[in-house]
């Protein structure tokens, strides 16, 4: 059974850091594209972040929102990807999915940029 | 970005009845290697996004025949056949064919 779990949301306040963890099993992880997906209160889904498997040169990909702030990065011995969260704003509130193929996603993390 | 612009977005239907969600990108998303990556999400209340359908018609796996989806280029369509229950929700269009990914803004399924 394909599994996703997300971890590492939290209250933290404007311009701190956060690391997102999003440990998966159940699939051939190495083989993997992973993404991060984010939904605002709102309810919007916004693409984040990409990264490709080890034959594509672990290449990565990014919203223009986040670009330069945020770093996704994976650990294919752990099959887990995660998203490294710098300077935050407040803008970036917004449940967290990590997904595989947008075929697979996890219940999410919710991360809040609040003073 | 290639804007997807989804409608209506709400729809109110009775069990048995039959819909249709529209969504426009502003771009072709035929890829180079001839694909289109259009896909339909279903967000249960409360629940993570679930793909049904990926490259425009193709169904994913336990997903019930009374989901289909068409459309070329910058125009598709999913329609659904006798809703049931378990259906509603909102729906999203997501486009895999260009960087970034961008989604629709979402069409609401309710019961009457």
């Amino acid at each position: 059974e394909v599994q996703l779990v997300e971890t590492g949301g939290s209250l933290v306040q404007p311009g701190k850091s956060l690391k997102l963890t999003c440990a998966t099993s159940g699939f051939t992880f190495s083989n993997a594209w992973m993404h991060w997906v984010r939904q605002s209160p709102e309810k919007q889904l916004e693409w984040v972040a990409q990264i490709k498997a080890k034959s594509n040169n672990y290449a990565t990909y990014y919203a223009e929102s986040v670009k330069g702030r945020f770093t996704i990065s994976r650990d294919d011995s752990k099959s887990s990807v995660y998203l490294q969260m710098n300077s935050l704003k407040e803008e970036d509130t917004a449940i967290y999915y990590c997904s595989w193929y947008f075929d697979f996603w996890g219940p999410g993390t919710m991360v809040t940029v609040s003073s | 970005d290639v804007v997807m612009t989804q409608t209506p977005p709400s729809l109110s239907v009775a069990i048995g009845q039959s819909v249709s969600i529209s969504c426009k990108s502003s771009q072709s998303l035929v890829a180079s290697d001839k694909n289109t990556y259009l896909n339909w999400l279903l967000q249960s209340p409360g629940r993570s996004p679930k793909r049904l359908i990926y490259q425009v018609s193709k169904l994913d796996s336990g997903v019930p025949d009374r989901f289909s989806g068409s459309g070329s280029e910058k125009d598709f369509t999913l329609k659904i056949s006798r809703v049931e229950a378990e259906d509603l929700g909102v729906y999203y269009c997501l486009q895999g064919t260009h960087l970034p990914r961008t989604f629709g803004g979402g069409t609401k399924l309710e019961l009457k």
